[in-house]
């Protein structure tokens, strides 16, 4: 059974750092592309950073470019998302998912979703 | 970029059909996925590629795409279907290439 437990949020003031993992399990995790989504407390979906396979190739949305960097240990089968220069609208509950292939982008779903670790940014 | 417009909410009663539409500029020319998050859990795929069911999602679940509305299409309705639903799109157009829609909260009554 594919497995994704996310881990490292928590509350944090303005400007400062978090870094989130999220450990893989029941799949061969270096065949896959990875990807980061957050909900803000009562709102929707949004697409934040995604990884491919190996590492080689990476995305950020608008809203967090040079700010995050995802990044991938393959031998430890672990997702990481690294948060610096944090704001009040960060706060979400940041998901952990699976791609659907090799390539951050593709036309594939997103399955599963890890269970979701919870950021506030908040003095 | 592209926006996806959900309706805010859908309410059904047990046993009848509830219809949630995801409408985007030809849509039906793109894959759409639909997920399914019920308050506080993570959300869970429900239909993939318009309409096609992950192993495990009921046959009461099914998806259609055409034109510029895509829908998913829940039949004989059970409380347990209560949720937020989700469509997702790819767009290859644009510096944002995924796309959530808006979610719609579906009620039982």
């Amino acid at each position: 059974e594919v497995q994704l437990v996310e881990s490292g949020g928590g509350l944090v003031q303005p400007g400062g750092s978090l870094r989130l993992s999220c450990s893989a399990s029941g799949f061969t995790f270096s065949s896959y592309a990875m990807h980061w989504v957050r909900q803000a407390p009562g709102k929707g979906l949004e697409y934040v950073s995604a990884i491919s396979s190996n590492g080689g190739s990476t995305y950020y949305a608008d809203s967090v470019k040079g700010r995050f960097t995802i990044s991938r240990d393959n031998s430890k089968n672990t997702l990481y998302l690294q948060m610096s220069s944090l704001r009040a609208e960060d706060t979400a509950v940041y998901y952990c998912v699976m791609g659907y292939s090799s390539s951050w982008y593709d036309d594939g779903w997103f399955d599963p979703w890890g269970q979701g670790t919870l950021v506030t940014v908040s003095s | 970029s592209y926006v996806l417009t959900q309706p805010p909410s859908v309410s059904v009663a047990p046993g009848k059909t509830a219809r949630i539409t995801c409408g985007g500029n030809n849509i039906g020319s793109k894959s759409v996925h639909w997920y399914q998050q019920k308050p506080g859990q993570a959300p869970v795929l429900v239909i993939y590629y318009d309409s096609d069911r992950p192993s495990g999602i009921p046959e009461r679940f099914s998806g259609s795409n055409s034109g510029n509305t895509a829908t998913l299409t829940i039949s004989r309705v059970e409380a347990g279907d209560e949720a937020d639903y989700y469509c997702q799109v790819w767009d290859s157009s644009s510096d944002h290439p995924v796309v959530f829609g808006g979610g719609t909260k579906l009620t039982v009554l």
